[in-house]
C-alpha cells in the first residue's frame, strides 16, 4: 500500500530552526513535494525533490533520500507567520500525489 | 506563475439542493484537474480526476452520481454536489496540471460548502 508518516504537531520558538520529518511508501515513485497550509486555506507549493540531496530556498530547504524513503523540510529563522501544517507528498508512478495529514507547526514567541 | 481561481469561495446552502463549484486555470491551459476534499485537521482526499473532454475517474468511496464533474473545455471543471446532505459539508479544493509540466499541480484558494 501507499502511506505517509509524519509527526502530528511540533513546536518550535521564533527564531529558531525546526526539521520536519517524512517517510513514505508509493507505487513507483516520481519525486516529492512539500506543501504550506494555512488553516482554511488551499495548499501552496515549497518544494520538489527528484534526486538525492538537499534543496535550499531562502529559509526552507528540502531534503531527499530515495534508498531510505525518507525526506525532511528544514525551516530556519522561524517566524510567526510559519504557523501552519506542512504536508509531506510524494507522486506515484501514476503521477498522483499521495497526501497525509501532515504536520502542524506551532511557533510561540 | 500559474493561476487558478475557484468559485464560489464559501456557501451555504440547504439540506437537498444541488451547489456547483467551479475550478478556472486562469494563465494555462489545464488538460487535468483533479478534485480534493479536506474535513478537519485531515489530510486531502482525492475525489477524482479530470480530463478534458473525457469523463472524469473517480476515487473508490466517492459517488459519481453525487459529485457531478464536468470538464468541457481547457480552462473550465466544475464539481456539482447533488442533493446535500450535512455530512457533506467541507473544504473542497480543485487543482490543475498543464500538460508542459506534468509534476506539478496548481491549487484553486478552495470552496468552503456548509450544509444546514
Amino acid at each position: 500500500g501507499q502511506n505517509i508518516d509524519q509527526p502530528t504537531e511540533m513546536t518550535a520558538t521564533e527564531g529558531a530552526i525546526v526539521q520536519i520529518n517524512c517517510t513514505y511508501q508509493t507505487s513507483g515513485f516520481n519525486g516529492l513535494f512539500w506543501y504550506q497550509q494555512h488553516a482554511g486555506e488551499a495548499p501552496t507549493f515549497l518544494s520538489y525533490n527528484v534526486l538525492d540531496g538537499l534543496e535550499e530556498k531562502g529559509r526552507f530547504s528540502s531534503f531527499l533520500s530515495r534508498s531510505k524513503g525518507y525526506s525532511y523540510l528544514l525551516l530556519k529563522e522561524l517566524q510567526m507567520k510559519d504557523s501552519a501544517s506542512y504536508l509531506c507528498a510524494p507522486m506515484d508512478s501514476n503521477y498522483q500525489l499521495i497526501w497525509g495529514a501532515g504536520t502542524k507547526l506551532i511557533i510561540k514567541p | 506563475g500559474a493561476v487558478v481561481s475557484q468559485h464560489p469561495s464559501r456557501v451555504i446552502c440547504k439540506s437537498g439542493t444541488s451547489v456547483k463549484i467551479e475550478c478556472r486555470s486562469l494563465d494555462f491551459q489545464a488538460t487535468t484537474m483533479f478534485w480534493y476534499r479536506q474535513f478537519p485537521k485531515q489530510s486531502l482526499m482525492l475525489m477524482a480526476t479530470s480530463n478534458e473532454g473525457s469523463k472524469a475517474t473517480y476515487e473508490q468511496g466517492v459517488e459519481k452520481d453525487k459529485f457531478l464533474i464536468n470538464h468541457a473545455s481547457l480552462t473550465l471543471s466544475t464539481l456539482t454536489v447533488t442533493s446535500a446532505h450535512p455530512e457533506d459539508s467541507s473544504f473542497y479544493i480543485c487543482s490543475a496540471r498543464s500538460p508542459r509540466q506534468i509534476y506539478e499541480q496548481y491549487f484553486g484558494p478552495g470552496t468552503r460548502l456548509t450544509v444546514t
